[in-house]
């Protein structure tokens, strides 16, 4: 069974500040990974897909690494700012038999400080 | 574009009734996935629906069940609510399954008494 982990569970930071957010699997067989931010009460907001075939992906302020084979993807926030904060979600694309699934991990709570 | 859209977005139900939950993906996407988020399991998967068809199902009672209609809206079903039930329930969209990204509705946001 596919076991998605997340660390730090929380995290504050100064305004300004580089950050690194981690996420860690344990079956590689994945077919893509996806980072969300989720702000309290609210739905998911896609950030970056990284497809299985993929190393890195860019947007603005961020980036999201994957390394397929040590089970491990990174989401690296550049220049943090408070309307960073938010918790932020890593799910991986798995098939199953008849069709497909995103695990989730438990997420990072972010607070970015002014 | 319209975002994926979930209605209603709140729900008071008592125990013993049964719920029925809508999600209209954005426009031209064909596969529908529904979540349950509550703060003690994260968020665990529900459904994955393509071309009316259920693809794929979590790990939930037979009290769960839902449907996709030949306009790619879904509709999810609860019956016999439990106190447990009580959970913030998301819907995904993407193009097809697999491979695409994966789109969420802003909730629809179920409290049992």
């Amino acid at each position: 069974k596919q076991e998605v982990t997340q660390i730090p569970a929380a995290l504050s930071v100064p305004e300004g500040e580089n950050l690194v957010l981690n996420c860690s699997f344990t079956d590689s067989a994945i077919y893509n990974l996806q980072w969300f931010r989720q702000d309290p009460g609210k739905g998911l907001t896609s950030l970056l897909l990284i497809q299985s075939s993929q190393r890195e992906q860019t947007s603005g302020r961020l980036n999201a690494s994957l390394d397929k084979s040590s089970g491990r993807s990174t989401l690296y926030i550049a220049a943090s700012q408070p309307g960073d904060s938010a918790t932020y979600l890593c799910a991986v694309g798995l098939w199953e038999t008849s069709g497909s699934r995103l695990t989730f991990g438990e997420g990072t709570q972010l607070t970015v400080n002014p | 574009k319209a975002g994926v859209t979930q209605t209603p977005r709140y729900l008071i139900k008592t125990r013993g009734q049964q719920v029925t939950l809508s999600c209209s993906p954005i426009s031209g996407h064909r596969s529908v996935s529904w979540y349950q988020q509550t703060p003690g399991q994260g968020l665990q998967f529900l459904f994955e629906y393509f071309s009316e068809t259920q693809r794929n199902k979590g790990n939930f009672p037979g009290r769960f069940s839902g449907r996709q209609f030949s306009n790619s809206r879904s509709e999810m079903n609860v019956s016999t609510l439990e106190l447990g039930d009580s959970a913030l329930y998301l819907c995904a969209s993407s193009v097809t399954p697999s491979y695409n990204e994966q789109f969420f509705g802003p909730g629809t946001r179920l409290t049992v008494l």
